[in-house]
């Protein structure tokens, strides 16, 4: 089972500024098979980026994902108010398909 | 526009077996282009892929769960459903339904709201 590590569990920026996160694979990720999923409290996961850098339909170019094999990053170029939120990476290239265990997204 | 929705027990008692059931509307599960799926989060926590099945019945299970999971589908309901047996304080998450993609390890771009289990005595 490939094991995804996202880390820090928590980053803490301001309106405006750019966030990178990261997203590290214990195993090379086949074929770039990784996603990235924003979940807001209450609500379910949100598809942002598939195949590691493809944005799904209807999220803004401000969320850019790249990476391969065993690293992967999401950026949010400028923050929104509306971007705090909790991140997954998953990777769907192995069974069984994992998840990352998230980072949170906050405000400073 | 397709949407999901699940519906499920809510409260069950440790060793039970209960079943829940994903509708799909707006859309038929019978299409050829996707596979569907359960993946569920306990509180606080991260996500867990439980399985996927193809209209056809195909089914593909989690190692970690496949002992306990049956995933089923109903195309003239326009429905699939999960049972989850002997189930403990462990299984207790919320349970989404969602859309996969041609493979059943994909990624996930519709999602139900998910219907959430609590396990207790």
């Amino acid at each position: 089972e490939i094991v995804l590590t996202q880390s820090p569990g928590t980053l803490s920026f301001s309106p405006g500024e750019r966030a990178t996160l990261s997203c590290r694979a214990s195993q090379s990720v086949s074929s770039s098979y990784l996603a990235w999923y924003q979940q807001k409290p209450g609500q379910a996961p949100r598809l942002l980026i598939y195949g590691a850098s493809s944005r799904a339909t209807g999220i803004p170019d401000r969320f850019s994902g790249r990476g391969s094999g065993t690293d992967f990053t999401l950026t949010i170029s400028r923050l929104e108010p509306e971007d705090f939120a909790v991140y997954y990476c998953q990777q769907y290239g192995s069974s069984p398909q994992t998840f990352g265990q998230g980072t949170k997204l906050e405000i400073k | 526009q397709l949407q999901l929705q699940e519906s499920g027990p809510g409260l069950v008692k440790p060793s039970e077996t209960p079943s829940l059931t994903c509708t799909v509307s707006g859309g038929s599960i019978s299409s050829s282009s996707y596979y569907w799926g359960w993946i569920r989060q306990p509180p606080g926590k991260g996500l867990e892929w439980i399985g996927s099945i193809y209209y056809s019945g195909s089914t593909y299970y989690n190692p970690s769960l496949k002992s306990r999971v049956t995933i089923s589908v109903d195309t003239s309901k326009n429905q699939f459903s999960l049972k989850l047996s002997s189930v403990t304080a462990a299984d207790t998450a919320v349970y989404y339904c969602a859309r996969l993609g041609w493979n059943p390890l994909y990624y996930i771009d519709v999602w139900g709201k998910g219907t959430t289990v609590t396990v207790s005595s």
